[in-house]
């Protein structure tokens, strides 16, 4: 397994950034994904990393160091509607372990 | 617009009964995941097929559950006996690549 380690929940204000740690352990590790998933939905894809650095995309963006087994999702120009849980999960080959997620709240 | 499918979306059910799930992935997907969604484990992968064969299924309890693809737009998940404790709510899964599309899931509660 990964034991993919993350925080229970974080507030930050509309318009704020937020960063959302995620550990994991490399046993087979392939690369690391990033879930959001609203209260009574289905989990969404946000983000793959495969290579050390970081990826952007739009507000969202992901870095990953493989040495240290670290990742991170950066959150920015908060809305209301990022209020979320969001999911780290490592892979190996297609097989994702997800983390318990990280409860986002934006306040206005 | 191509999604992954989930029949039912609830279902209510007493203890000792069964309970079958049905996933339509997208077209094309060659991979099927079942997963298991509860407060306590968070989301917990069940089975995984690629092109219709299992892979693996160390996650799922192996004497009540059993996963099945009969064919390339079908997976089934099916639970015999149920009880109180299967009460969840269980996604399926497909890619095609790294990236996976969740269906809308079936929310089960045993009583």
């Amino acid at each position: 397994g990964q034991n993919i380690d993350q925080p229970t929940e974080m507030t930050a204000t509309e318009g704020a950034i937020v960063q959302i740690n995620c550990t994991y352990q490399t046993s087979g590790f392939n690369g690391l994904f990033w879930y959001q998933q609203h209260a009574g939905e289905a989990p969404t894809f946000l983000s793959y990393n495969v290579l050390d650095g970081l990826e952007e995309k739009g507000r969202f963006s992901s870095f990953l160091s493989r040495s240290k087994g670290y990742s991170y999702l950066l959150l920015k120009e908060l809305q209301m509607k990022d209020s979320a849980s969001y999911l780290c999960a490592g892979s190996n080959d297609y097989k994702l372990s997800f983390g318990a997620g990280t409860t986002v709240t934006v306040r206005a | 617009d191509a999604r992954v499918t989930q029949t039912p979306r609830d279902k209510v059910t007493e203890m000792g009964q069964e309970v079958t799930m049905r996933c339509q992935p997208i077209l094309g997907h060659n991979t099927v995941f079942w997963y298991r969604q509860t407060m306590m484990q968070g989301l917990e992968l069940l089975a995984y097929f690629r092109n219709r064969a299992p892979l693996d299924d160390s996650g799922m309890p192996k004497d009540r559950f059993s996963a099945e693809m009969p064919d390339a737009t079908l997976a089934t998940l099916k639970i015999q006996p149920s009880e109180p404790r299967d009460s969840a709510v269980y996604f399926c899964a497909s890619a095609a690549g790294n990236e996976q599309f969740f269906g809308p899931g079936t929310r089960l509660t045993v009583l």
